[in-house]
């Protein structure tokens, strides 16, 4: 597509369930990164994957998060167990190559709230 | 290791009031870029600018303009002739030429009354 499209938009969930959020980047885009934004926070990176290489999980806040990128495009971000400190909006991007300095293009986020 | 510091975190002007949006960074790499992002109400980011660290030339985009200081690791977005639109929260973002990820900064929320 033309742009970055993640879904759902908003998600509403009851602690202690699972969610799955999901990203599709723009088409030829390389390098697909997951950020979360806590109400009035700035961007937390969470996660990168490039290409075929193994990604970068470094700034997953606990193992009851993990994502998976198939086939080099769509990616699902799963929180397991969730809790109330989770709810946010998570950001995906992507980008053509960011080793050339190109810009990411996000998506509209998901807006994920834990009651 | 990399940081972004938008000191600012809300402004508050009138419409048509010049304002900027400061940002300053560190980073021990001589390759760098630097980013402008806006993020409306609507919550999607937006790209605004990108600047590589070799290039200090002062750009101007309609009533938008930055100001590149490597001397003070500064990277300031100024707004002129603000308008109720501009209204959003505004991110910069530093990332250095090996890095795989954007470095930002915690925004800076600006609120144009009319």
């Amino acid at each position: 597509g033309a742009g970055v499209s993640q879904s759902p938009s908003n998600k509403v969930t009851e602690k202690g369930k699972d969610v799955e959020l999901r990203c599709d980047p723009i088409s030829g885009h390389t390098a697909l990164y997951w950020y979360r934004q806590s109400l009035g926070q700035g961007l937390e990176f969470l996660i990168y994957f490039q290409g075929n290489s193994a990604p970068d999980k470094s700034g997953l806040p606990s193992d009851r998060f993990s994502a998976e990128r198939t086939g080099g495009s769509v990616s699902t971000l799963t929180i397991q167990r969730t809790q109330q400190e989770d709810s946010a909006v998570y950001l995906c991007a992507s980008s053509q190559d960011i080793l050339a300095g190109y810009g990411y293009t996000f998506g509209s986020g998901t807006r994920l709230t834990v009651v | 290791a990399q940081k972004v510091t938008q000191a600012q975190t809300e402004i508050s002007v009138v419409e048509k009031e010049d304002v900027t949006l400061d940002c300053v960074y560190e980073t021990r790499d001589t390759t760098y870029y630097l980013f402008w992002y806006k993020q409306p109400p609507s919550g999607e980011l937006v790209f605004l600018i990108r600047r590589n660290s070799f290039d200090e030339q002062n750009e101007i985009s309609g009533r938008y303009s930055w100001n590149f200081q490597k001397s003070t690791s500064s990277f300031n977005f100024t707004i002129t002739a603000s308008q109720v639109v501009d209204s959003a929260v505004y991110f910069c973002a530093l990332i250095n030429n090996a890095g795989n990820m954007l470095t930002f900064g915690g925004g800076t929320r600006l609120m144009v009354k009319p």
